[in-house]
């Protein structure tokens, strides 16, 4: 069965120093989504692919993250530099297309990251 | 705009036990509204879905039914496994399934 990868699973990183995490959806979907899961709480959504373009970055702080989808399939997030609050889990997920309602997102496992 | 509450864990039964877990959303227009599963150490999955008012998604003996009178998408299951362990996850997909989730229900079945 198909799966969305990430790596790495877990990050260990000191503040003020940059972070990356790698995507790689499940073959065939158009849209990747980035979501930061704090401890305790639900997903939320940072950033929205549609192919290669961002369709949505209304959550994403831009002053320190940045991501990129460059050939439409895989992608990358970046932190720099690295704050204490940004400590949690990332995920990633990928679905056909969006807007058609009810379309199930496919999550990868996560990479926790812990900033020191 | 679009949010969803639900309820607050940790939920303790034994198993065997009839499981609710409470969920209500706010939204403009008609949502669809899904409950995503988190098994310790996995990602999250799909565990049912519901798209328009008084459909009632199902699997693996779990049900929830779109109310829209009482805005409501509450989770429910019989007879629950130790295996059902996990983060259960109310989410509001709104009109363009951009994913607002709840914070999670923690539920713990003991043998």
């Amino acid at each position: 069965e198909a799966e969305v990868a990430q790596s790495p699973r877990y990050k260990i990183t000191e503040k003020s120093q940059a972070v990356a995490f790698w995507c790689d959806p499940i073959s065939g979907h158009a849209t990747l989504y980035w979501y930061r899961q704090i401890l305790g709480q639900g997903p939320e959504l940072l950033v929205q692919f549609q192919d290669e373009s961002v369709v949505d970055d209304s959550q994403l702080p831009k002053d320190r993250f940045s991501a990129e989808r460059l050939k439409g399939v895989d992608s990358t997030l970046k932190i720099q530099p690295a704050e204490l609050g940004d400590s949690a889990m990332y995920l990633c997920a990928s679905s056909l297309q969006p807007g058609d309602r009810g379309q199930e997102q496919y999550f990868g496992p996560g990479t926790r990251l812990t900033v020191t | 705009g679009n949010s969803v509450t639900q309820m607050e864990g940790p939920v303790t039964l034994s198993e065997e036990a009839f499981l609710t877990i409470n969920c209500t959303y706010t939204a403009t227009g008609y949502p669809s509204l899904f409950w995503y599963v988190q098994y310790p150490g996995e990602g999250l999955q799909l565990l049912l879905k519901a798209t328009k008012a008084d459909d009632k998604g199902s699997n693996k003996g779990f049900e929830a039914t779109y109310r829209k009178e009482t805005t409501s998408f509450h989770l429910e299951k019989g007879s629950v496994q130790v295996s059902d362990s996990a983060v259960y996850f109310c989410a509001n997909g709104g009109a363009t399934n951009k994913l607002i989730f709840g914070t999670g229900t923690l539920l713990a079945v003991q043998p």
